[in-house]
């Protein structure tokens, strides 16, 4: 089965310092992947996805996200952390088994960023 | 502006009762999604649907019914054989290709 994890419930980091939140993925296959944030109360909002190309991923909001294949990661990155990027994180991968377009999701990462 | 609009944003539901959660989208997608929300568990798939007049069951689909009349629409009944249906519900839309999806703000349904 397709699947994410995210390892951590909670990340906490100082604003201006750099941030990572974790994901790895198993699949047979290429990967989508895909990350989403929500702050309370909203819906999922976009931020990232990697289809194929550059392992490098640039996104929304200054957040940058790195495939590597051979650790089977998609960590989220920030290199200067702001209060307001405070929320739940999720991470997707498209599950390929269906035949349609499903999104898998992780159970989600909550970033605090201290002032 | 195009987006997904979900209806109401707070719904307080009584024991053996059944309530629909509206979910309406601008963005011309064809595919539409219901997801649960619940603290630690991620997001549950509900039910999907591919086209106007047709949607399949997914994860968690027990207790819950919906329909797919228009494109636009695809309302989400929770009804009362759903035992635990306290959570936060999102709707979904995704077009042509593969980008992802859209997600609407979601209704916080409580059970009183």
């Amino acid at each position: 089965a397709q699947s994410v994890a995210q390892p951590e419930d909670q990340v906490n980091v100082a604003e201006g310092n750099p941030l990572t939140v974790k994901c790895t993925y198993s699949v047979s296959g290429n990967p989508y992947l895909f990350w989403y944030v929500q702050y309370p109360n909203r819906g999922l909002q976009f931020l990232l996805k990697y289809i194929t190309g550059d392992n490098l991923v640039k996104g929304s909001y200054g957040f940058e996200a790195e495939f590597n294949k051979s650790q089977t990661s998609f960590h989220l990155k920030k290199p200067s952390a702001l209060v307001s990027d405070s929320a739940l994180y999720f991470c997707a991968v498209r599950d390929m088994n269906t035949g349609f377009q499903k999104l898998v999701f992780g159970t989600g990462t909550r970033l605090l960023v201290s002032p | 502006d195009g987006g997904i609009t979900q209806s109401p944003k707070y719904l307080f539901r009584k024991e053996g009762q059944n309530v629909t959660l509206s979910c309406e989208q601008n963005l011309n997608h064809d595919a539409m999604y219901w997801y649960r929300q619940d603290p630690g568990q991620g997001l549950r798939l509900i039910y999907y649907s591919q086209i106007v007049n047709d949607f399949q069951k997914g994860d968690i689909a027990e207790g819950y019914s919906v329909s797919r009349e228009k494109k636009e629409s695809f309302p989400l009944t929770v009804t009362s054989a759903q035992k635990n249906p306290t959570a936060f519900y999102l709707c979904a839309s995704q077009g042509q290709g593969f980008y992802g999806y859209t997600f609407g703000s979601g209704t916080r349904l409580t059970v009183v």
